[in-house]
């Protein structure tokens, strides 16, 4: 099966600070990449779809300045968390869709906690 | 608004088939039925998806009825390791349409 991987898989930080996720489709190439948030009991939400060389696209609510997204390259989309407050402390997931079958493939997640 | 309804919570003895229900009655002609899974604190799982006709993998098959207005996951012989949140979803499957989840439905499977 495809495999994306997300890195980190837990990081915690004080408030303030910036924190940078990666997610990285490491055999196949993803023009498309998603970000998703996910509270405690709560569905994923969809925050942004990245594609590569271009400005993502932010869901509705969705504050892009604070919510960096790059997809500089085919294997790999990045967000960047700035100034990172409690409320932000969430579950981060990732998506990749493989161009060969049209079906998005998910990274393991990263939990960030703001202190 | 959402496209599927799935009821939110069924138990499942260990061993015996799983059968996970989802109805989308407004389902369009060119979209796909697609399932997810998601084990607790752990990134959604690819399962199966299907357009019309019934689908068997290693994991699972899908049972869509012939209306497609509604479909059904069936694991043959359900683990504890089943033990997720399910997630069936409609999409278009190509290269513009995402992945949107809905609350899905828990599946406990019980020793």
């Amino acid at each position: 099966g495809a495999v994306v991987s997300q890195h980190p898989s837990r990081v915690i930080c004080k408030s303030g600070t910036s924190v940078k996720i990666e997610c990285r489709s490491l055999d196949f190439q993803a023009t498309t990449m998603f970000w998703y948030r996910q509270f405690p009991k709560q569905s994923l939400m969809l925050m942004a779809t990245s594609n590569e060389g271009s400005k993502a696209t932010y869901e509705q609510g969705v504050e892009k300045d604070k919510f960096l997204i790059n997809h500089a390259s085919l294997t790999l989309s990045t967000l960047t968390v700035t100034s990172a407050h409690p409320e932000d402390s969430s579950f981060y997931i990732c998506s990749a869709r493989r161009l060969a079958d049209n079906i998005q493939y998910f990274g393991a997640g990263t939990r960030l906690s703001v202190l | 608004d959402a496209k599927t309804t799935q009821p939110p919570s069924m138990d499942c003895a260990e061993g015996r088939a799983a059968n996970l229900p989802c109805n989308h009655s407004t389902i369009s002609g060119n979209e796909y039925v697609y399932w997810y899974r998601q084990i607790h604190s752990q990134g959604p799982q690819y399962i199966i998806h299907g357009l019309k006709n019934n689908e068997t993998n290693e994991m699972a098959s899908l049972i869509i009825t012939e209306d497609r207005k509604s479909s059904t996951l069936i694991l043959p012989h359900a683990t504890l390791r089943d033990t997720a949140v399910y997630y069936c979803i409609v999409r278009v499957g190509t290269s513009y349409d995402k992945v949107i989840f809905g609350p899905g439905t828990s599946l406990s499977v019980i020793p």
